[in-house]
């Protein structure tokens, strides 16, 4: 079973095009976030949501909208994609919210290319 | 801003050597945290090492942290070519309800 399942794993698609990816956890986990890693392998926060709610936005251009239906899923859409948005996302959760303890399990990423 | 910094950015040794990697950090921090990045693939928790705590052992992993220098190291004994992977420390920040910050990480090949 896997516990943070993201979809899809790659995607292509043009400059101005809108995409979506989804995330689901099933470990019952209260937090969801979602990071994203650039080619130098530099992992950044984007967002961080516990118990459906917004609680960390990392100054994240407001092209990105994450939605949380529900506590196990986390879906992140993408306006307008521009070149520079070409990177790794990766879906991740956490028991709790904060850091002091918690480990966070990653899911598998999603290579978005933008052409 | 980042917290963690890991050193060297990458690292090349031979099977069955011991491969240590370095993280420094810059604030004070409750707990700090490595993980492991295979190729294409999402970062795994390996070892959670606590403010006051020194070193820490799983397997043939060690942990040691010095929060006086703010830096932690991680030892891997006896590597295999399976240990090639990106390792990534990670720390909280005391006082902020923040998520884990990772540095950069290590590249760690493992040659047969």
């Amino acid at each position: 079973d896997t516990a943070v399942s993201q979809t899809p794993k790659y995607l292509v698609t043009q400059m101005g095009n809108d995409k979506s990816i989804k995330c689901e956890q099933n470990l019952g986990h209260d937090t969801m976030y979602w990071y994203k890693q650039d080619s130098k392998k530099f992992l950044k926060i984007m967002f961080s949501y516990n118990n459906k709610e917004l609680i960390i936005n990392e100054t994240v251009p407001n092209r990105f909208s994450p939605k949380s239906p529900d506590k196990a899923h986390l879906n992140l859409h993408i306006n307008s994609l521009e070149l520079g948005d070409s990177a790794v996302y990766f879906c991740a959760s956490s028991r709790a919210a904060g850091s002091f303890g918690n480990t966070i399990y990653f899911g598998e990423g999603s290579w978005l290319t933008v052409v | 801003s980042q917290q963690g910094e890991e050193d060297p950015q990458a690292l090349s040794i031979q099977e069955g050597e011991n491969a240590t990697m370095n993280c420094s950090y810059k604030t004070s921090i409750n707990n700090l945290q490595w993980y492991r990045q295979n190729s294409g693939r999402g970062l795994v928790h390996l070892i959670l090492i606590r403010s006051n705590e020194r070193e820490k052992h799983s397997g043939r992993l060690r942990v040691t942290l010095d929060t006086s220098k703010k830096s932690s190291s991680l030892l891997i004994t006896a590597s295999r070519a399976a240990d090639t992977a990106s390792y990534f420390c990670a720390t909280d920040v005391i006082g902020r309800n923040t998520p884990l910050v990772f540095g950069k990480g290590t590249r760690l090949s493992v040659i047969a």
